[in-house]
Parts: C-alpha cells; sequence; structure tokens
C-alpha cells in the first residue's frame, strides 16, 4: 500500500442522491488533491488543499463540494450528479503543494452515475 | 496555460523489443516532468522523472529525455517485459500554477 486509501472503492448512485468520498493519508504529507480520470481523457485535476487550505479549485460545477478537515484527510461531497460525471475519482497526496516531486495516488473511487 | 499531448494512444511491442513514448509540452517555462504507470486496476505510481536543468536520466531499463528547445520529452524502455504492460502517464507542470498537467496516456501491451 502506497498509504493513501479511498472509500468506497465503487459507488453508483441516482443523479437525486447525496453521496461523500473518502480520502485518507498516512504519509505526514501536507498538499492533497482530488483527480477525475475519464476513459481517453487526460487526468483532470479538480481541487488542491494545502495545509488544511483550498488552493485550487479547476473550474468544477458546484455539485462537487471538496472538505479537507485536517492534512489527513479529504472528503468530495456529491449531489445531483449527471451521468458524465461517471469516472474513476483519484486522490494524491504530496509532500507541499507548488513543490516538485511524487504525487502518491489512492486506489480510485469509480463511480457510476444512474 | 500548460497544454500536454501524447503519443501514441496505443502501442505493442514484442517482448525483448525497446518502445518509445513521446509528449510536448507548451509552456516554455515548465521545469518538471513526471512519468506515472497504472496497471489495470490500479493506481498511477511515479516511474521517474527529469528536471529542466537535465537532459536525460536512465533508471535500469527506463530512460527520459528532455529537449527544452523543441519542448519535447519522452520515455524509453529497454528489453520490455509483460509486467511493463500498463497506461504511461506523462505530465509538465504549468508555471503559473504549478498543476501537473498530464497528457492523455498511451496504454503498452508487451507481446510475449
Amino acid at each position: 500500500e502506497t498509504g493513501v486509501t479511498q472509500t468506497p472503492r465503487h459507488l453508483v448512485m441516482g443523479m437525486t442522491n447525496k453521496k461523500s468520498l473518502k480520502c485518507e493519508q498516512h504519509l505526514g504529507h501536507n498538499a492533497m488533491y482530488w483527480y477525475k480520470q475519464s476513459a481517453k481523457k487526460p487526468l483532470e485535476l479538480m481541487f488542491v488543499y494545502n495545509f488544511k487550505e483550498q488552493t485550487e479549485n479547476n473550474s468544477v460545477p458546484s455539485r462537487f463540494s471538496p472538505e479537507c478537515p485536517n492534512s489527513s484527510h479529504l472528503f468530495l461531497h456529491l449531489h445531483t450528479l449527471q451521468p458524465e460525471d461517471s469516472a474513476l475519482y483519484l486522490c494524491a497526496s504530496s509532500q507541499l503543494w507548488g513543490q516538485e516531486g511524487e504525487q502518491y495516488f489512492g486506489p480510485g473511487t469509480r463511480l457510476t452515475v444512474t | 496555460g500548460e497544454n500536454v499531448e501524447q503519443h501514441p494512444s496505443t502501442l505493442s511491442v514484442q517482448e525483448g523489443d525497446s518502445a518509445v513514448i513521446k509528449c510536448t509540452y507548451s509552456d516554455s517555462a515548465s521545469n518538471y516532468f513526471p512519468w506515472y504507470k497504472q496497471e489495470l486496476g490500479k493506481r498511477p505510481q511515479l516511474i521517474i522523472d527529469i528536471r529542466s536543468n537535465v537532459g536525460e536520466k536512465k533508471d535500469q531499463r527506463i530512460a527520459v529525455t528532455l529537449n527544452k528547445t523543441a519542448k519535447h520529452f519522452s520515455l524509453h524502455i529497454t528489453e520490455t517485459q509483460p509486467e511493463d504492460s500498463a497506461v504511461y502517464f506523462c505530465a509538465a507542470t504549468d508555471s503559473g500554477t504549478y498543476k501537473y498537467i498530464f497528457g492523455t496516456g498511451t496504454r503498452l501491451k508487451v507481446l510475449a
């Protein structure tokens, strides 16, 4: 294990549901990220938190709402999603935002919106 | 902002042959270029990276080359093995925002 865990691993939700994705890192990092991975598209950065503060919101629709209560935990709250939001959602962490080096990814949550 | 293009999208090679994946970027101030490998159903993992002050870096069977003038960088895998089969992503940093801008990925199949 790389030290970044995500739950649930799979999620099926209707367009009117509300659900949350959870990410936890055990690496002592200070920056955490949410990425969206869709088929045949590049990894898309959604949000960045550095020392619990949001530093990037990459023009993500408001139906995605992130929360970072501390440097080890990151949530993505979902509501009124669309079918095109179906994708693999990856959480990652790194020592610091804006610093070169590896971003450690979690295993992802495979989301299907029906 | 930075834009990264990656080619080819799929690549099949015979076991033992070499594989080359190429990426181009648009931000001339980009200074960090990581490569990630994602095996089927698994998380992306960093396999090698290069900084803009270096032209080439090698780690066993994997090497990366960088041409700053042409704004392109390449991943070279020699003596390919079946376990090299995966999707490979290149990335470049956006000099204004520090974001990693990823390419669309290359699915490498190593045929036994």
